[in-house]
């Protein structure tokens, strides 16, 4: 099983809908991480996980719930999202939590299309 | 103004050309990622330095920071090296990584 692995790679869901985005990593990480990628515009951080416990939220919308029920997976919740919200979104793992050791490992992306 | 600004936005080089792809910040940070991002999505993590320079096969990374400015070359390019690559930097006291806008790269035959 590669690195880090992302389910699904593509979503498209209505502004009611409710849907889940996976992400799981097999290379014994302690940190994990949301990133958002809008067309046309820098990579952006959502959260940071660092064994289990939320340790970064950059303003995120309450639309967007994430969920780390344990080191090797971490879940982003959608819910009521906008159209502005359809981006690229990446998750990723690290050793540590951000240090400047550290590297990130990226999955695939969900590619995601809201209506 | 983003902190981390590429150059250039896009480029196009024949196979075999030796490309330069520049990375300038404007923060103290403490590392520099260089990623790279195929049509695809997904993200492959090239290099990260604090100082001087690495090399990995045809890729080689230098970053100077007093001058707050970071390089990535890659020698004999061919088509498979075409992809975006951005710089990404770790601030000294964040623990979050500051992206780039990304230089889309197409290597002709």
């Amino acid at each position: 099983e590669t690195g880090v692995t992302q389910t699904p790679r593509h979503l498209v869901m209505g502004m009611t809908n409710k849907k889940s985005l996976k992400c799981e990593q097999h290379l014994g990480h302690n940190a994990m991480y949301w990133y958002k990628q809008s067309a046309k515009k820098p990579l952006e951080l959502m959260f940071v996980y660092s064994l289990e416990e939320r340790v970064e939220n950059n303003s995120v919308p309450s639309r967007f719930s994430p969920e780390c029920p344990n080191s090797s997976h971490l879940f982003l919740h959608l819910h009521t999202l906008q159209p502005e919200d359809s981006a690229l979104y990446l998750c990723a793992s690290s050793q540590g939590a951000g240090g400047s050791s550290d590297t990130q490992y990226f999955g695939p992306g969900t590619r995601l299309t809201v209506l | 103004k983003n902190e981390v600004e590429q150059s250039p936005q896009n480029l196009t080089a024949q196979e075999g050309e030796f490309i330069t792809i520049n990375c300038s910040y404007s923060v103290g940070i403490s590392a520099l990622h260089w990623l790279q991002q195929h049509p695809g999505g997904g993200i492959v993590s090239l290099f990260m330095l604090s100082s001087g320079k690495k090399k990995h096969g045809r890729l080689i990374a230098t970053i100077n920071i007093q001058e707050k400015h970071s390089s990535l070359h890659i020698t004999a390019s061919h088509p498979r090296d075409s992809a975006v690559y951005i710089c990404a930097v770790i601030s000294g006291s964040a623990r979050q990584l500051t992206f780039g806008s990304g230089t889309q790269l197409t290597v002709l035959p």
